[in-house]
């Protein structure tokens, strides 16, 4: 039972423009989500994140938007840039630090 | 500040065999989550502890156990290995104040390989 989904396994991009990451969720009780980026052989690095009490959080070129009613999230970088290329995980806050992840975005930035 | 460690990095175990894994959170982090990452399942929560108590637990056979030490370094241990075992094994630490701060912060991993 995946809670939390991203339907896309892979992003291709061209350097300078927008990146799009979605992600969906199925749990209403889910009060704070996370984004990560992982490097090969590294563990996820902790991006952005934004309680369930907002609709937008920025961070730099990093924004992530929450649409509570459609269970949906999406990150938005801009612009995007070669070394932005990695995995991105999208993850909700459950419980006592229990973080429940997607399966993942590749996204691969084009110079 | 050192970031989280975890040993070995890499292991190569045998079916029936048992593993334990190490953790040593941040310096100061008293929560110390443990996650699976495998190709189709993607990153999943084993169970995290807290102050050398297990505060939460994921959907994973009892063959996975963990404990945490008075340092708040944590081991993880899987007893009779099955193939489906192999994965990424990743450590994640927190200070533990949930209202505090939510974010984790993952260790590089350990790669195990069941043969």
């Amino acid at each position: 039972d995946q809670q939390v989904k991203q339907n896309s396994p892979s992003l291709s991009v061209q350097e300078g423009r927008i990146s799009i990451l979605n992600c969906d969720y199925t749990n209403s009780m889910f009060d704070y989500f996370l984004w990560y980026k992982k490097y090969p052989a590294e563990g996820p690095t902790f991006l952005i994140s934004i309680s369930s009490i907002k609709d937008k959080n920025e961070d730099g070129r990093f924004t992530v938007f929450l649409n509570k009613s459609a269970k949906h999230l999406s990150l938005h970088i801009v612009p995007s840039q070669p070394g932005d290329s990695a995995v991105y995980f999208c993850a909700a806050l459950t419980g006592f630090q229990k973080l429940v992840f997607g399966t993942g975005t590749r996204l691969l930035v084009s110079p | 500040k050192a970031g989280v460690t975890q040993t070995p990095r890499y292991l190569i175990k045998t079916r029936g065999q048992q593993v334990t894994l190490s953790c040593s959170p941040i310096s100061g982090h008293r929560s110390v989550s443990w996650y699976q990452q495998t190709p189709g399942q993607g990153l999943q929560f084993l169970f995290e502890y807290f102050s050398e108590t297990q505060r939460n637990k994921g959907n994973f056979p009892g063959r996975f156990s963990g404990r945490q030490f008075s340092n708040s370094r944590s081991e993880m241990n899987v007893s009779t290995l099955e193939l489906g075992d192999s994965a990424l094994y990743l450590c994640a630490s927190s200070p533990g104040h949930r209202k505090v701060t939510y974010e984790q912060y993952f260790g590089p991993g350990t790669r195990l390989t069941v043969t």
